[in-house]
């Protein structure tokens, strides 16, 4: 596709749940990012891929996130035993390099932990 | 570590009138990049201007501009000749590549213009 995708758009889940979030990067693009906007603030940094390397994880909130990218395409988000706090936007961007340095956001996708 | 500040939580404009938006930064590195993201409503993030931190002259892309100044650590966005679809939330975003291309954002000011 031409932009970043990902899937699913909306996600309910019961406290407790284990879900998973997808994201398709633009076709070439090297490096992947997630980020968490909770409702009314700016997105925050989660973790990073370049390629199938996650080089950077240090915004993950807890052990109970965990992102993979095994072919250094697809990444997946993966969030278990969900808590109400989980509740945002999850959005993915991935970049392209130089001189740029600009990154590409996919829809998010809404989660709700009931 | 780096903070992007946004001081406007809300700001409303007349269509056609100019309105502009305040952003401050804080780091200790001297090469670096600054952005401003559009978000409307849909929620797809979308780049609206670029500045490098080298580059002494301020950015423009069409309505929008920026007035970059350095010493200082502020960035603000002026959209000109406002337009209805220019009404969405405006995240201001600070970028070092050194420390892998990672995105630190500003709270958000949501921007409204008034037919």
């Amino acid at each position: 596709g031409a932009g970043v995708s990902q899937s699913p758009r909306y996600k309910v889940a019961k406290r407790g749940q284990d879900v998973a979030l997808r994201c398709d990067p633009i076709s070439g693009h090297v490096s992947l990012f997630w980020y968490q906007q909770a409702l009314g603030q700016g997105p925050e940094f989660l973790t990073y891929f370049q390629n199938e390397a996650q080089l950077d994880k240090s915004g993950l909130p807890s052990d109970r996130f965990f992102a993979e990218r095994p072919e250094g395409s697809v990444s997946t988000l993966k969030i278990q035993r969900t808590q109400q706090e989980d509740s945002a936007v999850y959005l993915c961007a991935s970049i392209s390099y130089g001189p740029v340095y600009e990154q590409y956001f996919g829809p998010g996708t809404r989660l709700t932990v009931t | 570590a780096q903070t992007v500040t946004q001081s406007q939580p809300e700001m409303s404009v007349q269509e056609a009138e100019t309105v502009t938006l305040s952003c401050t930064y804080d780091t200790s590195e001297s090469n670096y990049y600054l952005f401003w993201y559009k978000q409307p409503p849909s929620r797809q993030m979308i780049l609206v201007i670029r500045q490098e931190a080298y580059k002494q002259q301020n950015a423009t892309e069409n309505r929008f501009s920026v007035n970059f100044q350095k010493a200082a650590k502020s960035f603000s966005l002026k959209i000109s000749d406002s337009q209805l679809g220019d009404t969405a939330m405006y995240f201001c975003a600070f970028m070092n590549p050194a420390a892998g291309n990672k995105l630190t954002f500003g709270g958000g000011t949501r921007v409204l213009v008034k037919p």
